[in-house]
């Protein structure tokens, strides 16, 4: 079935570092959702992208999806201590037709930074 | 008042005890979902239910059943709960279209013992 991969697992950072999470999909995918869980928290919905090879901005954080839709990044730039958390990306199969309503999360990476 | 509310919120239980985990959503969605969160492994889909009669298994559906009471309320069971069910469960909904999003409720930290 369908992996998605996501490195590093961990990252730990002083604040105003920059940080970078990678996010590989065994299969194509229709489309990429990003999440964001605090610590003790639930997920929460950051963005998603669908078109090959698209940037989105928000504020620090930067998304991209590769060209063959296999592949997301999350960067941000500057990091600060609201940053803390467990980003995840998720993605249904590429021939869901758009729905989202079956989506594979990857394991999540885990962003600390130090004051 | 949170959208989609989780109950209980934390449960310590023994080795064959049934228990049920409930949903509720105020945010008028078709779509539910159960998940677990292991640390490590992510989220993993359990069930999801597109409606009151549509209930689909997910990935790892074994040793777990559902029931959709109504549009807005999900409930998770374990009919004998197992220690290796010691997770955190999330309760998600959505509604479909262009950007399906899925808005996860406070989870359910359980213990088994």
């Amino acid at each position: 079935g369908q992996q998605v991969m996501q490195i590093p697992q961990y990252q730990h950072v002083q604040e105003g570092e920059d940080f970078t999470t990678y996010c590989n999909s065994s299969t194509t995918l229709s489309n990429i959702q990003w999440y964001k869980q605090r610590p003790g928290g639930h997920p929460v919905f950051l963005i998603q992208l669908v078109k090959s090879g698209e940037v989105k901005k928000q504020k620090r954080l930067t998304f991209q999806f590769g060209e063959a839709k296999k592949n997301s990044s999350l960067h941000i730039t500057a990091t600060q201590t609201t940053d803390v958390g467990t980003y995840f990306c998720a993605g249904p199969p590429g021939n869901s037709g758009g729905s989202n309503y079956k989506l594979t999360f990857g394991k999540g990476t885990l962003l600390t930074v130090n004051p | 008042d949170a959208d989609v509310t989780q109950t209980p919120r934390n449960r310590i239980t023994k080795t064959g005890k049934r228990i049920m985990l409930e949903c509720s959503q105020t945010k008028g969605h078709d779509r539910m979902y159960w998940y677990r969160q292991d640390p490590g492994l992510g989220l993993r889909l359990i069930y999801y239910s597109f409606d009151v009669k549509d209930i689909n298994k997910g990935e790892i559906s074994d040793g777990y059943s559902v029931s959709r009471q109504a549009q807005a309320k999900f409930s998770l069971s374990l009919e004998s709960a197992i220690p290796n069910q010691t997770a955190l469960y999330f309760c998600a909904t959505s509604r479909p279209g262009l950007q399906e999003t899925q808005y996860f409720g406070p989870g359910t930290r359980l213990l088994v013992l």
